[in-house]
């Protein structure tokens, strides 16, 4: 199975700034990449699927880049709703690995 | 619109089984698939499985294989999850979550059933 390894685990950050979060495969994956945005008692909200494509309704500030291996996800400048955790996932394959998460606190 | 409503919370003991159920509505069933992901307390997003709403093919996490069935509904827009021998570290959030995208853009989950709490306890 492939593996999903997001880092950092968690960061802190104030309003404005920009933030990026890495996603590494443990074996290539193409563009294969999912983000979500979780809040507490939520279900999950897809940001971006197949690496760079960001989904409708969600706020340009949000974007997302990589191939094979490595992504990440930035942010450019950080709102007060933004606060989250954010996950990875692979989206090709079986198992569709979720990497273990990105707390974004204030 | 799109809506996945699912059971409601259930609190089992050990050893026993629950069966969650999420019923879709506002697009053609057999359209698309449906995966389930579990979230423990405190804890990351785990996928479960998948299963067609078309055909009823299945695909299992390694770690649940023999313990987890996906089953579907047509006439009732239905999908099920059953969870048997059930062990504490089983108590969880369960999603299910309606599978969109291609085989070019890969697969990603844009609707998601509330959640239903299972918590399990003696």
């Amino acid at each position: 199975d492939i593996q999903m390894t997001q880092s950092p685990s968690s960061l802190s950050a104030s309003v404005g700034d920009r933030v990026t979060i890495t996603c590494r495969a443990s074996e290539s994956i193409s563009r294969y990449l999912n983000w979500y945005q979780q809040k507490p008692g939520k279900a999950p909200k897809l940001l971006i699927y197949a690496a760079s494509i960001l989904q409708s309704g969600v706020p340009s500030r949000f974007s997302g880049s990589g191939s094979g291996t490595d992504f990440t996800l930035t942010i450019s400048s950080l709102q007060p709703e933004d606060f989250a955790t954010y996950y990875c996932q692979e989206s090709h394959s079986s198992p569709r690995t979720f990497g273990q998460g990105t707390k974004v606190e204030i | 619109q799109v809506q996945l409503v699912q059971s409601g919370a259930e609190v089992l003991e050990p050893g026993a089984s629950v069966k969650v159920s999420c019923k879709a509505s506002g697009y053609t069933f057999t359209t698309y698939g449906f995966s389930w992901v579990r979230q423990a307390p405190g804890q990351g997003l785990e996928w479960m499985g998948w299963i067609s709403a078309h055909n009823g093919d299945t695909k299992y996490a390694q770690n649940l294989q023999g313990r987890v069935t996906m089953t579907r509904d047509t006439s009732t827009s239905t999908v099920y999850m059953e969870l048997r021998s059930l062990r504490f570290d089983d108590t969880a959030v369960y999603y299910c979550a309606r599978e969109g995208g291609t085989e070019s853009s890969g697969y990603y989950f844009v609707y998601w059933g509330q959640g239903t709490v299972v918590t399990v306890s003696s």
